[in-house]
């Protein structure tokens, strides 16, 4: 149980184009999801809190504009990379808390994103 | 300082050694995470623990609220264990993540 899948893995495009990027708990509900980015050899960085039905937060630094937060639904969340730059290639990896209770975060596997 | 620390950065052990990694934070927690991340990028989450041990097949993880310091044990290491290991907490204050730099061991056979 507690599967969060991404979509896509991987993903390369083109500078001056969109990419979006799904976050999916399979088998539970999650109201709250996040998004982190990582750059090689560092540690997470948590880049927005996810709220379904409701605005993101950002963190401090995180162009709201640039990364589009979308939480539809109780189960997906996407991440909008808006006219990407090489500079935004990074890993990208969105986790989520599951309704019935704790703190516990589930992770997706990450996706990949090169901008060329 | 960074509010979570783990140590070692790097580690590397032959096949079949014990392996402790530390860490240690210096804010108040609700819970603790131990994560791992292989080459790939993919996180799973070892471990979620408030107190006392958690131990699932060959790995085990404690926590010391008092002193604000867990550790992860991983007993009759093989290469396949070669990932980041990851600690991370979850702030009384708050839902966040906080995480620490990463463990990196490498575990020859």
């Amino acid at each position: 149980g507690a599967v969060v899948s991404q979509h896509p893995s991987r993903v390369i495009c083109k500078s001056g184009t969109s990419v979006k990027i799904e976050c999916r708990s399979l088998d539970f509900q999650a109201t709250t999801m996040f998004w982190y980015r990582q750059f090689p050899k560092q540690s997470l960085m948590l880049m927005a809190t996810s709220n379904e039905g409701s605005k993101a937060t950002y963190e401090q630094g995180v162009e709201k504009d640039k990364f589009l937060i979308n939480h539809a639904s109780l189960t997906l969340s996407t991440l909008t990379v808006t006219s990407a730059h090489p500079e935004d290639s990074s890993f990208y990896i969105c986790s989520a808390r599951d309704n019935r209770g704790g703190v516990e975060q589930y992770f997706g596997p990450g996706t990949r994103l090169t901008v060329t | 300082k960074n509010e979570v620390e783990q140590s070692p950065q790097n580690l590397t052990a032959q096949e079949g050694e014990f392996i402790t990694i530390n860490c240690s934070y210096s804010v108040g927690i609700s819970a603790l995470h131990w994560l791992q991340q292989h080459p790939g990028g993919g996180i799973v989450s070892l471990f979620m623990l408030s107190s006392g041990k958690k131990k699932h097949g060959r790995l085990i993880a404690t926590i010391n609220i008092q002193e604000k310091h867990s550790s992860l044990h991983i007993t009759a290491s093989h290469p396949r264990d070669s990932a980041v290991y990851i600690c991370a907490v979850i702030e009384t204050s708050g839902s966040r993540l906080t995480f620490g730099e990463g463990t990196q061991l490498t575990v020859n056979p």
